[in-house]
C-alpha cells in the first residue's frame, strides 16, 4: 500500500531533551516535507526535501533540523525541544519535482507535547 | 511567493452546491493551483489541482479565469461528511527549490442537515 508513514504517533517529552520524529514514505517520490500545525495558524512548513542531500528550509525552521540521506527517509529532528513546539506534526512527499502533479501525501501525523 | 486568501468560514446544506474562492493576486506565470481537505487531526488530503480555465474530477471542479488570479473550488451536493477545512495552494517546484506551498489557514467548511 502506497503510504506516509510517521512515528511516533504520540510523543511526550520534557524541555531540552533531543528527539527525532522519522517520516518514511514507499512511493519513491523525490520531495518530501514537514509542517507543524497549531490552533487557529493552519500548517506551516518547516522544512522541505527536493531530493537526497537536497533541503531547504520553509517558513518556520528554527529549533528544528531535517536530513535526507536515503530517498524514501525524511526525519526531523529537535536538538533542544522547547514547550512553543508542542504542536501537530505532518510529513509529506509528493512526485512533483519529476513530474507536473502538484498532489502531496500526508502521514498520520505526530503529536508532540513538550513540558 | 503568490499568497493565498480564503474566507475563514463558510455554512451550508446537505445537497446544496458550495463554491470556495481563493484570491491569488500575485501568482506567477508557472504556478499551478492546488486544493486540499482536512479533518481534524488527520492529514490534509489532495482534491485538486489546475493551471488554467476548469478542470473537474470525480469530487469537485475548480475554475480559474483567464486572468489566474483567483480560483474556486466547487463541490457539488454536499453531505454532512464535506464538514472539513479547505486549503488552496499556489506554487511551483523548480531546479532552484519550492516555492508558494504554505498552507495558509484555510476555510473552515460547516454542513448542516
Amino acid at each position: 500500500e502506497a503510504q506516509v508513514t510517521q512515528n511516533p504517533r504520540y510523543l511526550i517529552t520534557v524541555t531540552g531533551k533531543k528527539l527525532t520524529v522519522t517520516c518514511s514514505q514507499n512511493m519513491n517520490h523525490e520531495y518530501m516535507s514537514w509542517y507543524r500545525q497549531d490552533p487557529g495558524l493552519g500548517l506551516r512548513q518547516i522544512y522541505y526535501s527536493m531530493n537526497v542531500e537536497v533541503t531547504d528550509k520553509g517558513d518556520v525552521p528554527e529549533g528544528y533540523k531535517v536530513s535526507r540521506k536515503e530517498k524514501r527517509n525524511f526525519p526531523l529532528i529537535l536538538e533542544s525541544p522547547s514547550p512553543n513546539q508542542t504542536s501537530l506534526y505532518f510529513c509529506a512527499s509528493s512526485p512533483l519535482w519529476t513530474s507536473d502533479n502538484y498532489e502531496q501525501y500526508f502521514g498520520p501525523g505526530t503529536r508532540l507535547t513538550v513540558t | 511567493l503568490a499568497k493565498t486568501t480564503q474566507p475563514i468560514s463558510m455554512d451550508s446544506y446537505e445537497g446544496q452546491e458550495v463554491n470556495i474562492t481563493c484570491s491569488h493576486n500575485n501568482i506567477a506565470t508557472n504556478d499551478y493551483i492546488t486544493w486540499y481537505q482536512q479533518f481534524p487531526s488527520q492529514g490534509p488530503r489532495f482534491i485538486i489541482q489546475g493551471y488554467k480555465t476548469k478542470v473537474t474530477n470525480e469530487v469537485a471542479s475548480l475554475f480559474i479565469p483567464a486572468d489566474r488570479k483567483s480560483s474556486t473550488l466547487s463541490l457539488p451536493r454536499v453531505s454532512l461528511s464535506d464538514t472539513a477545512v479547505y486549503y488552496c495552494l499556489v506554487g511551483v517546484y523548480s531546479g532552484g527549490g519550492a516555492d508558494g506551498l504554505t498552507f495558509g489557514k484555510g476555510t473552515h467548511l460547516i454542513i448542516q442537515p
